[in-house]
C-alpha cells in the first residue's frame, strides 16, 4: 500500500466553482500534513500546512480527519490561476523523510 | 533573500557519462534532499542528509551518488550506471525540530540524456 494516495484527477471547473480534493495516508502516527502547488515544468511550492483543528487561508481551507486518515484541500471561487497540480504530502514520524502523493490535476476553465 | 538554488536548469548527458546537480541553500537548514520527478509521477526519494558528513539513501539510490561537506551544499552526481537518468531533479532543504516545517524546494535540474 503506498503511503499517501490521491485522485490523479484531472478536474476541470469552471470560474467561481468550489472544488475539492481528499488524499488518504497509511500511517496513523503521522505528525504533520501538508498541501504543495506545482505549476508545470516547477518546482512545488508550499500552499499550506494542515492542522488538526482545520485552518483556512483565503479561498482555501484544509481539514485533517485523523480517524479515516485523511487530509482535504476545498478550493471555493476557483480562479484561472489555480489551475495546477496538488500535492499531498505527509510527515510519517518515522525518519526524516516526508511522503508525496503523486499529485491532483486541477484546471479551471473560462 | 534566503533561498535554495540548484543549478543547472537543464543539463545534456551523453551516455557513459557522469554529471553532477549542484544545490546550494543559504537558509541554515539541517536537512536537505534529492528527489526526482518522472512525467505524470510524484517524487520519489534519492538521497537525503540531515547533517554534515551524514546521508541516507532513498528510496532509488542506485547510480547516484551525493557529498554534504558543508551544511549549505549537497550536489548529487548521476552515474553512469544510472540506465535511465532522463527525469527532473528536485532538491529541497527543510528546518529540523518542529514538525510542521515543510519543505522549501529549488527549481529544478531538467537532465536529458543525449
Amino acid at each position: 500500500r503506498k503511503e499517501v494516495e490521491q485522485d490523479p484527477g484531472p478536474f476541470n471547473v469552471p470560474e467561481g466553482a468550489t472544488v475539492a480534493f481528499n488524499c488518504t495516508y497509511s500511517n496513523s502516527a503521522s505528525q504533520s500534513f501538508f498541501w504543495y502547488r506545482q505549476d508545470c515544468r516547477k518546482e512545488p511550492k508550499l500552499l499550506m500546512s494542515v492542522y488538526s483543528s482545520g485552518n483556512e487561508d483565503g479561498r482555501f481551507t484544509a481539514q485533517l480527519n485523523r480517524a479515516s486518515q485523511y487530509i482535504s484541500l476545498l478550493i471555493r471561487d476557483s480562479k484561472l490561476s489555480d489551475s495546477a497540480t496538488y500535492l499531498c504530502v505527509v510527515n510519517p514520524n518515522t525518519g526524516n523523510q516526508f511522503y508525496f502523493g503523486t499529485g491532483t490535476s486541477l484546471t479551471v476553465i473560462p | 533573500d534566503g533561498g535554495i538554488t540548484q543549478s543547472p536548469k537543464y543539463l545534456f548527458r551523453k551516455e557513459g557519462q557522469n554529471v553532477t546537480l549542484s544545490c546550494e541553500q543559504n537558509l541554515n537548514h539541517d536537512a536537505m534532499y534529492w528527489y526526482r520527478q518522472d512525467p505524470g509521477q510524484g517524487l520519489r526519494l534519492i538521497y537525503y542528509s540531515q547533517i554534515v558528513n551524514d546521508f541516507q539513501k532513498g528510496d532509488i539510490a542506485e547510480g547516484y551518488s551525493v557529498s554534504r561537506e558543508k551544511k549549505e551544499s549537497f550536489p548529487l552526481t548521476v552515474t553512469s550506471a544510472q540506465k535511465n537518468p532522463t527525469a527532473f531533479y528536485l532538491c529541497a532543504s527543510r528546518g529540523t525540530g518542529l514538525p510542521n516545517y515543510g519543505y522549501t524546494f529549488g527549481s529544478g535540474t531538467r537532465l536529458t540524456v543525449v
